[in-house]
């Protein structure tokens, strides 16, 4: 079965600091990976998205993830945070008509 | 329309009340998926259609939920004799294709069952 997985429940980041949001999957073949984000009553944004090629993606806002099959890992980076960026992240993988989300990762980012 | 929206954005309803919301998707989409995202947890699969098909209904957590989309473009989902675990924010997203380039989503309508 397909399964996504986000360790982290909630990650502090001060300003200006780097991100590192961890995601692991299992699934039989290649999955397609997807990162989204959401704030407080809004829906979910697509940050970025990987389905073949170059293991590391980018995405809007300054976001990154790396794609490590070897790892079962789709793990989303920012060099430099921005307070704007404090939200719930979401790292899903999609196979035939369903995304399988992970259970989020909430980002607060103090000055 | 530029986005998916969603109404009611809020919904309280009492126990055992029927109730009905709407999503509106893009213009032109022909996937359209129900979702369903308890507090503090990700969303997860409802239901989906291609067009007016509803080829995918398998997250339906009871009989008591029932979705339809009968001319291909305006879905409703519809939960009747409401329960309080029913309580969460139902998102909709659609997409062009069957939904592999990522979806689009609705801000969510929120349902609190009292």
């Amino acid at each position: 079965a397909q399964s996504v997985t986000q360790p982290d429940i909630h990650i502090t980041v001060s300003e200006g600091a780097s991100l590192e949001l961890r995601c692991n999957y299992s699934y039989g073949a290649t999955p397609y990976l997807f990162w989204y984000v959401q704030s407080p009553g809004q829906g979910l944004q697509l940050l970025l998205k990987y389905f073949s090629g170059d293991t590391l993606v980018q995405g809007i806002k300054g976001f990154e993830a790396e794609f490590k099959r070897s790892q079962s890992s789709f793990n989303l980076r920012k060099p430099s945070v921005h307070w704007s960026d404090a939200a719930e992240y979401f790292c899903a993988v999609v196979t035939g008509n369903q995304f399988y989300f992970g259970t989020g990762t909430s980002l607060t980012v103090i000055p | 329309g530029a986005g998916v929206s969603q109404s009611p954005r809020y919904k309280v309803a009492k126990r055992g009340q029927d109730v009905a919301l709407r999503c509106d998707p893009i213009s032109g989409h022909v996937s359209l998926f129900w979702y369903q995202q308890a507090l503090g947890q990700g969303p997860e699969f409802l239901t989906y259609f291609q067009n007016e098909a509803q080829l995918d209904k398998s997250g339906l957590p009871s009989d008591r939920f029932f979705a339809e989309r009968p001319e291909g473009s305006v879905s409703t989902l519809k939960i009747q004799r409401t329960q309080q675990e029913d309580s969460a924010v139902y998102l909709c997203a659609s997409s062009e294709n069957r939904g592999r380039d990522g979806y689009t989503f609705g801000s969510g309508t929120r349902l609190t069952v009292v």
